[in-house]
């Protein structure tokens, strides 16, 4: 599992409320990602980091913002929670590879975040 | 931005049938092919993976999947499932343009005993 940790694994909230989903990671790699997955869509990248404060958006990243102060932790938050976020959150991490190849992604366990 | 098609959507088989899920991606360069299974309930795991060589990849659970550059295709296989093979399958393309993985939509299984 490549020691990824996400953090809450099922939360609800109301419309409008912030919510932050946390990652975290015992190996120290330099990629780390968060996707949702919804039924029909698959999973679609929202924000994406390449190491400490660098960070990029995907291709939903509308609504988002993500944060990485320390190599093992990023940060994703729902700056006013809104229905449509409802979803389930993983984080992944894609190991060492050779430029941009030959690399694995590795998937945390999931955050199901409900918006009522 | 790549792209990665599924074609079926939801497949049901029974047990001890052939199974084989079409992936196609839209990028001409190098790329790197995968094939995640979700179970119910769990997160996306590694089914097999291709980088280079051989076009015909073994992977775990007895699933294979062959790369036809011509095609753009990395259609997924297995000659007998099982019940607990019933599970979300995806495919997902790592171009050599970025360190971005490119998923497709996902093919739900059903296996019937």
């Amino acid at each position: 599992d490549a020691g990824i940790t996400q953090s809450p694994r099922h939360k609800v909230t109301e419309t409008g409320t912030p919510v932050t989903l946390r990652c975290h990671q015992t190996e120290n790699h330099r990629y780390m990602y968060w996707y949702r997955q919804d039924p029909g869509h698959g999973l679609r990248l929202i924000h994406y980091s390449y190491g400490v404060k660098d960070t990029d958006k995907g291709e939903v990243s509308d609504g988002y913002s993500v944060s990485r102060s320390k190599t093992e932790d990023f940060l994703l938050t729902l700056e006013s929670a809104t229905s449509s976020q409802t979803s389930v959150y993983f984080c992944a991490i894609n190991t060492p590879g050779q430029g941009a190849l030959n690399t694995e992604a590795f998937f945390g366990q999931g955050t199901r975040l409900t918006v009522v | 931005a790549q792209s990665v098609s599924q074609h079926n959507h939801h497949v049901i088989l029974s047990e001890a049938a052939s199974l084989e899920l079409g992936c196609n991606y839209s990028y001409g360069g190098t790329v790197n092919l995968f094939w995640y299974v979700q179970y119910p309930g769990q997160h996306l795991q590694l089914l097999l993976k291709y980088f280079s060589g051989d076009p015909l990849v073994k992977g775990i659970k007895g699933f294979e999947a062959e790369f036809i550059k011509s095609k753009f295709s990395f259609n997924l296989r297995k000659p007998s499932v099982q019940w607990s093979d019933t599970a979300e399958y995806f495919c997902a393309v790592n171009a050599d343009t970025g360190n971005q993985f490119y998923f497709g939509t996902g093919t739900s299984l059903t296996v019937i005993p």
